[in-house]
C-alpha cells in the first residue's frame, strides 16, 4: 500500500521568504504526482502535476521537483506572500486512478 | 481541464436524516470519485462512481450508508444516509482526466 508523508506538518514564515515543502512516498511505481492547495473548509485547487518521466515542473513562483527512485517530491514557493497561506497537499497516482494523499503542510505567511 | 460544480456547499443536518450531494462536471470524464475529509485529516476515498453500474466502495464504506449514482459521464450524486455527528466532514467530488485530477469546492456537512 502506498504511504505518502509530508514534512513539516506546519510552517510559519515572514513574507518574502522562500517556502520548501516536502513529500515522500513508499512505492516508486507511480504514474504521476500532483500538488494541491486547499483553503480552510474548501476544495482542492491543482497547482502542479509532474509525470513520472519528468524531473520538475514550474508555474510562476511555484516549482515542483520529483525524484521517483528515492520516492521524494519537493514544492518550492518563491518570495512567499500572505495569500500563499493555505494547506498544501501532495497526491501520488499509481497506474490505476486512485490517488494517495499526504496529510498536508499548513503554511502561514506573516505580513 | 475540467470544472466541477458541487452543491450544496455546506449544510447543517439533524441526526438520522439523509443528505444528497450533487456533482456536475463541465465535460465528459471517465472516472469520478467521492472523498471524505474529516476535521484536521487528509482525504479518504469513499468510492469510485461508475457510469451505468454500481459504485466501487473502499474498505470501511458501504452502499447502504453512502449510496452513489452516476447516470451519465458528467454527473454524480452521493447520499449520506442516517447521519450521525461522526459524519460531519467535508465531502469532495473528483474527476480524473487522462493525467490530472480535478476537485469540486466541497460540501461542508455538520450533523447536529
Amino acid at each position: 500500500k502506498q504511504e505518502v508523508t509530508q514534512i513539516p506538518a506546519a510552517l510559519s514564515v515572514p513574507e518574502g521568504e522562500n517556502l520548501v515543502l516536502n513529500c515522500s512516498f513508499t512505492d516508486s511505481a507511480i504514474y504521476n504526482l500532483q500538488w494541491f492547495r486547499q483553503d480552510p473548509g474548501k476544495g482542492l485547487t491543482s497547482l502542479l502535476l509532474i509525470q513520472s518521466s519528468q524531473r520538475e515542473q514550474t508555474s510562476g513562483r511555484l516549482n515542483a521537483s520529483l525524484d521517483k527512485s528515492s520516492g521524494r517530491s519537493t514544492l518550492y514557493i518563491a518570495a512567499s506572500q500572505p495569500g500563499d497561506s493555505a494547506t498544501y497537499l501532495c497526491a501520488v497516482r499509481p497506474n490505476d486512478y486512485k490517488l494517495s494523499f499526504g496529510a498536508g503542510t499548513t503554511v502561514t505567511v506573516r505580513a | 481541464s475540467a470544472v466541477i460544480s458541487q452543491k450544496p456547499s455546506r449544510d447543517i443536518c439533524q441526526r438520522g436524516t439523509s443528505l444528497t450531494i450533487q456533482c456536475q462536471v463541465d465535460s465528459q470524464v471517465t472516472m469520478m470519485f467521492w472523498y471524505r475529509q474529516q476535521p484536521g485529516q487528509s482525504l479518504t476515498l469513499i468510492a469510485t462512481a461508475n457510469q451505468g453500474s454500481e459504485a466501487t466502495y473502499e474498505s470501511g464504506f458501504v452502499i447502504d450508508k453512502f449510496p452513489i449514482s452516476r447516470p451519465n459521464l458528467t454527473f454524480s450524486t452521493l447520499t449520506v444516509s442516517n447521519m450521525s455527528p461522526e459524519d460531519s466532514s467535508i465531502y469532495l467530488c473528483s474527476a480524473q482526466g487522462n493525467t490530472e485530477a480535478f476537485f469540486g469546492q466541497g460540501t461542508r456537512l455538520t450533523v447536529v
